[in-house]
């Protein structure tokens, strides 16, 4: 069973206000990432980190930033709340695979479903 | 173009009767891997399934199997024996085999809401 915890699982919060959504993982994987999903629809990456002090933007554009300073922890950002950004963010991680890796498979959170008024 | 096609917005399956949900892909590569997660109404995703692109058998995984058509680039769920459990969200996935760093990335496409009656 997957060892990732997001916490917190729900949070309503008024706009302009700073959040941190955390997110850990107790099974030493390098790789970790953050995904934004509105209702019904599919996963949008938007960032992931390849270990400590490694941090990339993915696919979809984001105003949140992250830190990998320990190797279990990757925490996400939004310095100020905005109603565009409620949805739901899901952590991830994986195990590094220095081939091609196509197999890796990630383990996800519970996700945070963020509602900003 | 999109990467992932699931055409299906959503689904009805009788309890006990199996079901397909179909994927669809879009890639040049040779090297890739194809995944299910199920999506409950909680929220989490469940990794279901996974199929090599070199993988010359049909995964199996208990009452989940992919069925794989390479050449027509598709990769369906069947699901055997349906349950009410069984009812939530699915999504296929697709990792590129590029070299380079893209291969970080898994692929969602849109999900399909399957719903189990009794």
């Amino acid at each position: 069973e997957a060892d990732i915890y997001q916490t917190p699982r729900y949070l309503v919060i008024g706009t302009g206000k700073k959040i941190t959504l955390e997110c850990s993982q107790t099974m030493g994987h390098d790789k970790m990432y953050w995904y934004q999903q509105d209702p019904g629809m599919e996963l949008h990456l938007i960032h992931y980190s390849y270990g400590v002090n490694s941090t990339e933007k993915g696919d979809l554009s984001s105003e949140s930033t992250v830190s990998r300073i320990r190797t279990e922890h990757f925490p996400l950002t939004l310095e100020s709340a905005r109603p565009s950004h409620t949805s739901q963010y899901l952590c991830a991680s994986s195990e590094f695979d220095w081939g091609t890796a196509t197999n890796e498979k990630l383990f996800f959170g519970s996700g945070t479903q963020l509602s900003v008024l | 173009a999109q990467k992932i096609t699931q055409t299906q917005p959503g689904m009805f399956v009788q309890e006990k009767e199996a079901v397909t949900l179909d994927c669809t892909y879009d890639t040049s590569d040779q090297s890739y891997g194809l995944f299910w997660y199920k999506q409950p109404s909680s929220g989490e995703m469940i990794f279901l399934i996974y199929q090599g692109s070199y993988d010359e058998q049909n995964a199996t995984e208990g009452r989940y199997s992919l069925n794989f058509q390479k050449a027509r680039k598709s990769a369906n769920l069947v699901i055997s024996a349906s349950q009410l459990g069984d009812s939530a969200m699915y999504f296929c996935a697709m990792r590129e085999g590029k070299s380079g760093g893209s291969n970080y990335k898994l692929t969602f496409g849109k999900g399909t809401l399957l719903t189990v009656n009794p």
